[in-house]
């Protein structure tokens, strides 16, 4: 079974520019999370859809903000990118939730010059 | 809220046992998990609590109590691939993973 992809794995952005990310989850995982690891903050909670439906939502500002697809592939996109944006996102999907373990992908390292 | 603390840093030698601690303060949490991140990759799923107790699997072991706000994670007859941060995390409504900071562990020859 293929595991969760992340694309691009590496990204260079200016301020001001927007991005999107894009997860696809292993397949018949229903739930995709997204976080960002940063040395300062280490990982964080952003947002998690399921069936096509954000269910949860972290403390970021509404820069940060995604969606998923009916096949279970979600995008986050940040618009308005700022230099603290500079960070490793991480996405992990789940076949459902609570007890149910987190597979990461690779992670998209976002760099804001 | 939701504090989570982890050690920093830790060393052990080479076949040694070690154990890496995570203390919390929360109003509520559905379980606690444990994930190894090796240096620039991703996280990787160790274990998960959801009562007290201690659960074994294999090499690595993980225990929960909940009345005491505590959990660890035991690391037994260490090998050099267990160099690695170890994360402990809590898990909240639809799958929010609240993470500690992390304790890096570097295991010695």
């Amino acid at each position: 079974k293929a595991g969760v992809t992340q694309t691009p794995r590496y990204l260079i952005k200016t301020r001001g520019q927007q991005v999107t990310l894009s997860c696809s989850p292993i397949s018949g995982h229903r739930s995709v999370s997204w976080y960002q690891q940063t040395p300062g903050q280490g990982l964080q909670f952003l947002f998690e859809y399921f069936s096509e439906t954000q269910r949860n939502k972290g403390n970021f500002p509404g820069r940060f903000s995604g969606r998923q697809f009916s096949n279970s592939r979600s995008e986050m996109n940040v618009s308005t990118l700022e230099l603290g944006d500079s960070a490793l996102y991480l996405c992990a999907s789940s076949l459902a939730q609570g007890k149910y373990e987190q597979y990461f992908g690779p992670g998209t390292r976002l760099t804001v010059t | 809220g939701q504090n989570i603390d982890q050690p920093t840093e830790m060393t052990a030698t080479e076949g040694a046992i070690v154990q890496i601690n995570c203390t919390y303060q929360t109003s509520g949490f559905n379980g606690l998990f444990w994930y190894q991140q090796h240096a620039g990759e991703a996280p990787t799923f160790l274990s998960y609590n959801v009562l007290d107790g201690l659960e074994e699997k294999g090499r690595f072991s993980s225990f929960l109590s909940r009345s005491k706000g505590y959990s660890y994670l035991l690391l037994k007859e260490l090998q050099m691939k267990d160099s690695a941060s170890y994360l402990c995390a809590l898990s909240g409504g639809y799958n929010k993973l609240i993470f500690g900071a992390g304790t890096r562990l570097a295991v010695h020859p």
